[in-house]
């Protein structure tokens, strides 16, 4: 079965530092890849897409991802977190087969320490 | 531009009764798909309606269906309700079928006791 694992369920940083969160997918074929966001109090929102072409991709925030199609990889970076980025990020998946169903992971809950 | 909207935000019902959720997409949107987010679970997709008819089909059970209406807002029906289907309910709208961000509500809390 098609799966998307996110591999911290939380992950607490001081500002100013690196952020990382890993997302792996199971599934042999072509893909669109999200990444989605859910600040507290507030319904998900896009933070970046891939659908083809440049493998690293820019999204809002500062934030950024990188496709690496040998890997089944999709992570999530930003050189500089604030506490502001605070939230739940989501790693999402659409098949291109399946009836274009798109799969989530679990998300990661993200803190910033001021 | 209006996002989606759900309503109601919150609903508590007890085991066995019947909860009926709803949507209303961004204007322009054809599709809208139902997600259930448990909670400690990520999202599992429930439903997905284009043009009016069911495309897709998330693994729950039968009693949860729904429907779509020609204005392309859609309803949410959840049968025989039980305490597990306790959980936020998200509805995403997008343009299309096939390639196209989706636009995510703010959900509806459904409580069941």
């Amino acid at each position: 079965a098609q799966s998307v694992s996110q591999h911290n369920h939380h992950v607490i940083l001081s500002e100013a530092a690196s952020l990382e969160l890993g997302c792996n997918y199971s599934y042999g074929g072509t893909v669109n890849l999200f990444w989605y966001v859910q600040y507290p109090g507030q319904h998900l929102q896009l933070l970046l897409k891939y659908f083809s072409g440049d493998p690293l991709v820019k999204g809002i925030k500062g934030f950024e991802a990188e496709f690496i199609k040998s890997k089944f990889s999709f992570n999530l970076r930003k050189p500089s977190v604030q506490w502001s980025d605070t939230a739940e990020y989501f790693c999402a998946v659409m098949p291109y087969t399946g009836g274009f169903k798109t799969i989530f992971g679990a998300g990661t809950r993200l803190f910033v320490k001021a | 531009e209006a996002g989606v909207t759900q309503s109601p935000t919150h609903l508590i019902k007890t085991r066995g009764q019947q909860a009926t959720l709803r949507c209303s997409p961004i204007s322009g949107h054809t599709s809208v798909y139902w997600y259930q987010q448990a909670l400690g679970l990520g999202l599992q997709f429930l439903l997905w309606y284009d043009e009016g008819e069911e495309r897709n089909r998330g693994n729950f059970p039968p009693r949860f269906s729904g429907r779509q209406f020609p204005n392309y807002s859609s309803e949410l029906n959840v049968n025989a309700l039980e305490l597990e289907d306790s959980a936020l309910y998200l509805c995403a709208s997008s343009q299309g079928k096939r390639r196209e961000t989706q636009y995510f509500g703010p959900g509806t809390r459904l409580l069941v006791l």
